[in-house]
């Protein structure tokens, strides 16, 4: 059965303090994998996809990074911010749909 | 801008009472999805739809449905037999290739009286 696990569930974090968000994945035939945020009471907004492992997407203080089991969202020196709910999602050969995790709710104190 | 929308986005509904959410894209995207949301939760899959006329059952289907009559509308019904309604309701779309990711709308929160 194809399983999309997001460590840790939260994260807190002081201003400045750079962290590391896990995405691992068990699936045949993975497509791209994407990362998302989500503001509380607004929808998923995407933020990267990644199609193959040793692939590396920026985007300000983010980077996403992809090998054959996980991915990891790195945050650099984040900002209150930045806080959010982050979920990945795997897409898979044949399959018209994405399968996504739990999320991981991270929050940065000033 | 191309996008999604969802509307209303809160909604209330009667115990008993049949409630319609819609969705509108103009993204030109072939496929289309609703996911359900709790507290604390991630997205569960409940209806998706690749093609003009045709949709598949989610994880959690039962209690919904969905018609899919033009390719910019994805409107779905939380039937009385959805006993625990309660939740935040997202739609997407996306080209419906796998390598592609999902737009989503803002969502409709619908609630009990």
């Amino acid at each position: 059965e194809d399983q999309v696990t997001q460590s840790p569930e939260a994260l807190r974090l002081q201003e400045g303090e750079s962290s590391s968000l896990n995405c691992s994945y068990t699936v045949s035939g993975l497509r791209g994998l994407f990362w998302y945020r989500q503001d509380p009471g607004k929808g998923p907004e995407f933020l990267f996809t990644l199609y193959s492992a040793g692939e590396e997407k920026e985007k300000e203080r983010l980077k996403a990074t992809l090998t054959k089991k996980e991915s990891f969202l790195h945050i650099t020196a984040p900002k209150p911010e930045d806080s959010a709910t982050y979920l990945c999602a795997v897409g898979l050969l044949n399959a018209g749909k994405s399968t996504f995790g739990d999320g991981t709710t991270l929050t940065v104190k000033p | 801008d191309g996008g999604i929308t969802q509307s209303p986005k809160y909604l209330f509904r009667k115990e008993g009472q049949n409630v319609t959410l819609s969705c509108e894209q103009n993204l030109n995207h072939d496929a289309m999805y609703w996911y359900r949301q709790d507290p604390g939760q991630g997205l569960r899959l409940i209806y998706y739809s690749q093609i003009v006329n045709d949709f598949q059952k989610g994880d959690i289907a039962e209690g919904y449905s969905v018609s899919r009559e033009k390719k910019e509308s994805f409107p779905l019904t939380v039937t009385s037999a959805q006993k625990n309604p309660t939740a935040f309701y997202l739609c997407a779309s996306s080209t419906g290739q796998g390598n592609q990711p999902q737009h989503f709308g803002d969502g409709t929160r619908l609630s009990i009286l």
